[in-house]
Protein backbone atom coordinates (compact mmCIF):
# COMPACT_ATOMS: atom_id res chain seq x y z
CA UNK A 1 0.00 0.00 0.00
CA UNK A 2 0.92 3.15 -0.06
CA UNK A 3 0.77 4.36 3.29
CA UNK A 4 2.31 3.25 6.46
CA UNK A 5 0.22 -0.09 8.12
CA UNK A 6 -0.15 -1.90 11.18
CA UNK A 7 -1.52 -4.65 12.63
CA UNK A 8 -3.00 -6.01 14.13
CA UNK A 9 -5.71 -3.04 14.69
CA UNK A 10 -6.99 -3.90 17.87
CA UNK A 11 -5.33 -6.36 20.36
CA UNK A 12 -6.90 -7.92 23.57
CA UNK A 13 -5.13 -9.82 26.21
CA UNK A 14 -4.19 -11.09 29.48
CA UNK A 15 -2.11 -9.39 32.12
CA UNK A 16 1.35 -11.26 31.82
CA UNK A 17 1.09 -12.34 28.50
CA UNK A 18 2.96 -11.07 25.48
CA UNK A 19 1.85 -9.09 22.37
CA UNK A 20 3.94 -8.06 19.55
CA UNK A 21 2.85 -5.53 17.14
CA UNK A 22 4.01 -4.86 13.70
CA UNK A 23 4.50 -2.15 12.07
CA UNK A 24 5.18 -1.89 7.68
CA UNK A 25 6.67 1.76 7.02
CA UNK A 26 6.09 3.95 3.19
CA UNK A 27 8.82 1.89 1.03
CA UNK A 28 12.39 4.05 1.23
CA UNK A 29 11.39 5.44 4.42
CA UNK A 30 14.84 5.14 5.79
CA UNK A 31 13.64 6.51 9.91
CA UNK A 32 10.75 4.24 11.43
CA UNK A 33 9.78 5.54 15.17
CA UNK A 34 7.39 4.14 17.68
CA UNK A 35 4.71 5.76 19.88
CA UNK A 36 2.84 5.14 22.70
CA UNK A 37 -0.82 7.26 23.01
CA UNK A 38 -3.05 7.18 26.25
CA UNK A 39 -6.79 8.48 25.59
CA UNK A 40 -6.77 11.91 23.61
CA UNK A 41 -3.17 12.84 24.99
CA UNK A 42 -0.04 13.24 23.18
CA UNK A 43 2.75 10.75 21.72
CA UNK A 44 4.94 9.24 24.08
CA UNK A 45 8.24 8.49 22.24
CA UNK A 46 8.99 5.19 22.55
CA UNK A 47 12.05 3.93 19.67
CA UNK A 48 13.56 5.28 17.04
CA UNK A 49 15.38 3.12 13.85
CA UNK A 50 17.28 5.61 11.22
CA UNK A 51 19.23 3.23 8.32
CA UNK A 52 21.43 0.95 9.73
CA UNK A 53 22.47 2.53 12.70
CA UNK A 54 21.73 1.86 16.42
CA UNK A 55 17.99 2.52 17.51
CA UNK A 56 17.75 4.83 19.58
CA UNK A 57 15.88 3.32 22.64
CA UNK A 58 15.97 6.42 25.32
CA UNK A 59 12.06 5.88 25.06
CA UNK A 60 11.17 2.66 25.96
CA UNK A 61 9.61 2.89 29.81
CA UNK A 62 10.84 -0.64 30.66
CA UNK A 63 12.85 -3.92 29.62
CA UNK A 64 9.54 -5.16 29.09
CA UNK A 65 9.51 -3.26 25.62
CA UNK A 66 11.73 -4.39 22.96
CA UNK A 67 11.86 -3.64 19.21
CA UNK A 68 13.27 -4.82 16.21
CA UNK A 69 13.45 -3.54 12.77
CA UNK A 70 14.06 -6.44 10.05
CA UNK A 71 16.11 -5.40 6.65
CA UNK A 72 15.59 -1.70 7.17
CA UNK A 73 11.65 -2.35 6.45
CA UNK A 74 9.27 -3.87 8.64
CA UNK A 75 9.58 -3.51 12.49
CA UNK A 76 7.81 -5.36 15.16
CA UNK A 77 7.31 -3.73 18.89
CA UNK A 78 7.64 -6.42 21.45
CA UNK A 79 6.02 -6.26 24.99
CA UNK A 80 6.70 -9.01 27.11
CA UNK A 81 4.55 -9.86 30.41
CA UNK A 82 1.94 -6.97 29.70
CA UNK A 83 0.85 -4.77 32.54
CA UNK A 84 -2.61 -3.03 32.54
CA UNK A 85 -0.68 0.03 32.39
CA UNK A 86 0.58 -1.01 28.73
CA UNK A 87 -3.13 -0.71 27.65
CA UNK A 88 -2.73 2.35 24.96
CA UNK A 89 -2.59 2.92 21.28
CA UNK A 90 0.79 2.22 19.57
CA UNK A 91 1.56 4.51 16.69
CA UNK A 92 4.51 3.86 14.22
CA UNK A 93 5.22 6.59 11.36
CA UNK A 94 8.07 6.80 8.78
CA UNK A 95 9.96 9.16 7.50
CA UNK A 96 12.42 9.82 4.62
CA UNK A 97 15.30 11.07 6.46
CA UNK A 98 15.21 10.89 10.78
CA UNK A 99 16.82 14.36 11.11
CA UNK A 100 15.51 17.97 10.50
CA UNK A 101 11.71 18.88 9.61
CA UNK A 102 10.66 15.96 7.35
CA UNK A 103 7.17 14.91 7.67
CA UNK A 104 6.55 12.04 10.07
CA UNK A 105 3.93 9.59 7.83
CA UNK A 106 1.89 7.41 10.90
CA UNK A 107 0.19 4.28 10.60
CA UNK A 108 -3.58 4.04 12.63
CA UNK A 109 -2.14 2.45 15.32
CA UNK A 110 -3.22 -0.33 17.39
CA UNK A 111 -5.30 -0.34 19.96
CA UNK A 112 -3.71 -2.57 22.68
CA UNK A 113 -5.90 -3.79 26.09
CA UNK A 114 -4.63 -5.60 29.04
CA UNK A 115 -7.23 -7.15 30.83
CA UNK B 1 7.83 17.39 32.96
CA UNK B 2 6.64 17.61 29.25
CA UNK B 3 9.02 19.22 26.96
CA UNK B 4 6.36 20.78 24.70
CA UNK B 5 3.69 21.84 27.06
CA UNK B 6 0.23 23.30 24.94
CA UNK B 7 -2.56 24.94 26.13
CA UNK B 8 -4.86 24.61 26.00
CA UNK B 9 -5.91 21.06 27.04
CA UNK B 10 -9.04 21.07 25.93
CA UNK B 11 -11.39 23.84 23.89
CA UNK B 12 -15.19 23.60 23.09
CA UNK B 13 -16.37 26.62 20.32
CA UNK B 14 -18.66 27.32 18.78
CA UNK B 15 -18.59 27.38 14.73
CA UNK B 16 -17.97 30.62 13.47
CA UNK B 17 -14.75 31.66 16.42
CA UNK B 18 -11.55 32.68 16.42
CA UNK B 19 -9.09 30.17 18.76
CA UNK B 20 -5.52 30.08 19.37
CA UNK B 21 -3.38 27.09 20.51
CA UNK B 22 0.11 27.49 22.17
CA UNK B 23 2.94 25.51 22.30
CA UNK B 24 6.08 26.33 25.01
CA UNK B 25 8.88 25.45 25.79
CA UNK B 26 11.91 26.32 27.73
CA UNK B 27 14.21 24.59 24.67
CA UNK B 28 14.95 25.66 21.76
CA UNK B 29 13.93 23.58 18.59
CA UNK B 30 15.43 23.93 15.41
CA UNK B 31 11.85 22.92 13.43
CA UNK B 32 8.73 23.13 15.10
CA UNK B 33 5.84 21.36 13.62
CA UNK B 34 1.86 21.23 13.85
CA UNK B 35 -0.72 17.85 13.56
CA UNK B 36 -3.90 17.15 13.30
CA UNK B 37 -5.06 13.85 14.72
CA UNK B 38 -8.33 12.40 14.20
CA UNK B 39 -10.02 9.56 16.07
CA UNK B 40 -9.16 6.36 15.13
CA UNK B 41 -6.25 7.65 13.05
CA UNK B 42 -2.84 8.61 13.11
CA UNK B 43 -1.17 12.49 13.36
CA UNK B 44 -1.28 14.06 9.42
CA UNK B 45 1.21 16.65 9.69
CA UNK B 46 -0.16 20.33 8.42
CA UNK B 47 2.75 22.38 8.66
CA UNK B 48 6.46 22.75 9.46
CA UNK B 49 8.22 26.33 10.78
CA UNK B 50 12.00 26.74 10.34
CA UNK B 51 13.02 30.02 11.04
CA UNK B 52 12.14 32.23 14.13
CA UNK B 53 9.16 34.51 13.90
CA UNK B 54 8.51 32.51 10.70
CA UNK B 55 4.36 33.01 10.22
CA UNK B 56 2.53 30.50 7.78
CA UNK B 57 -1.16 30.51 6.44
CA UNK B 58 -3.00 27.70 5.70
CA UNK B 59 -6.47 29.00 4.75
CA UNK B 60 -8.24 29.61 7.78
CA UNK B 61 -4.80 28.40 10.09
CA UNK B 62 -1.85 31.03 10.73
CA UNK B 63 0.79 29.25 12.72
CA UNK B 64 3.43 31.25 14.06
CA UNK B 65 6.93 30.34 15.18
CA UNK B 66 8.56 32.05 18.36
CA UNK B 67 11.49 34.85 17.24
CA UNK B 68 13.54 32.33 20.13
CA UNK B 69 12.55 29.13 18.40
CA UNK B 70 11.03 28.01 21.87
CA UNK B 71 7.45 28.76 21.21
CA UNK B 72 4.57 28.52 18.50
CA UNK B 73 1.25 29.08 18.29
CA UNK B 74 -2.14 28.12 16.05
CA UNK B 75 -4.76 30.28 15.07
CA UNK B 76 -7.88 29.15 13.42
CA UNK B 77 -10.12 32.36 12.07
CA UNK B 78 -13.99 31.04 11.71
CA UNK B 79 -13.99 27.18 13.23
CA UNK B 80 -15.95 24.79 11.13
CA UNK B 81 -17.13 21.90 12.89
CA UNK B 82 -14.39 19.55 10.50
CA UNK B 83 -11.53 21.67 11.90
CA UNK B 84 -12.63 18.88 15.32
CA UNK B 85 -9.66 16.82 15.84
CA UNK B 86 -6.40 16.53 18.49
CA UNK B 87 -3.55 19.62 17.61
CA UNK B 88 -0.16 18.31 18.17
CA UNK B 89 2.97 20.42 17.96
CA UNK B 90 6.54 18.66 17.58
CA UNK B 91 9.61 19.40 16.93
CA UNK B 92 13.41 18.84 16.97
CA UNK B 93 15.06 19.88 19.61
CA UNK B 94 18.39 21.93 18.87
CA UNK B 95 21.20 20.68 20.75
CA UNK B 96 20.81 16.29 19.30
CA UNK B 97 18.30 14.37 17.59
CA UNK B 98 15.49 13.95 20.19
CA UNK B 99 12.24 14.50 18.59
CA UNK B 100 9.21 15.56 21.17
CA UNK B 101 5.51 16.04 20.34
CA UNK B 102 3.42 18.31 22.58
CA UNK B 103 0.93 17.22 25.41
CA UNK B 104 -1.63 17.87 22.91
CA UNK B 105 -4.84 20.16 22.44
CA UNK B 106 -8.41 18.51 22.10
CA UNK B 107 -10.44 21.50 20.03
CA UNK B 108 -14.30 20.46 19.62
CA UNK B 109 -16.06 22.88 17.20
CA UNK B 110 -20.22 22.83 17.65
CA UNK B 111 -22.42 23.62 14.57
Amino acid sequence: GAGVSQSPSNKVTEKGKDVELRCDPISGHTALYWYRQSLGQGLEFLIYFQGNSAPDKSGLPSDRFSAERTGGSVSTLTIQRTQQEDSAVYLCASSFIGYGSNEQFFGPGTRLTVL
Amino acid sequence: TQLLEQSPQFLSIQEGENLTVYCNSSSVFSSLQWYRQEPGEGPVLLVTVVTGGEVKKLKRLTFQFGDARKDSSLHITAAQPGDTGLYLCAGWVNTGNQFYFGTGTSLTVIP
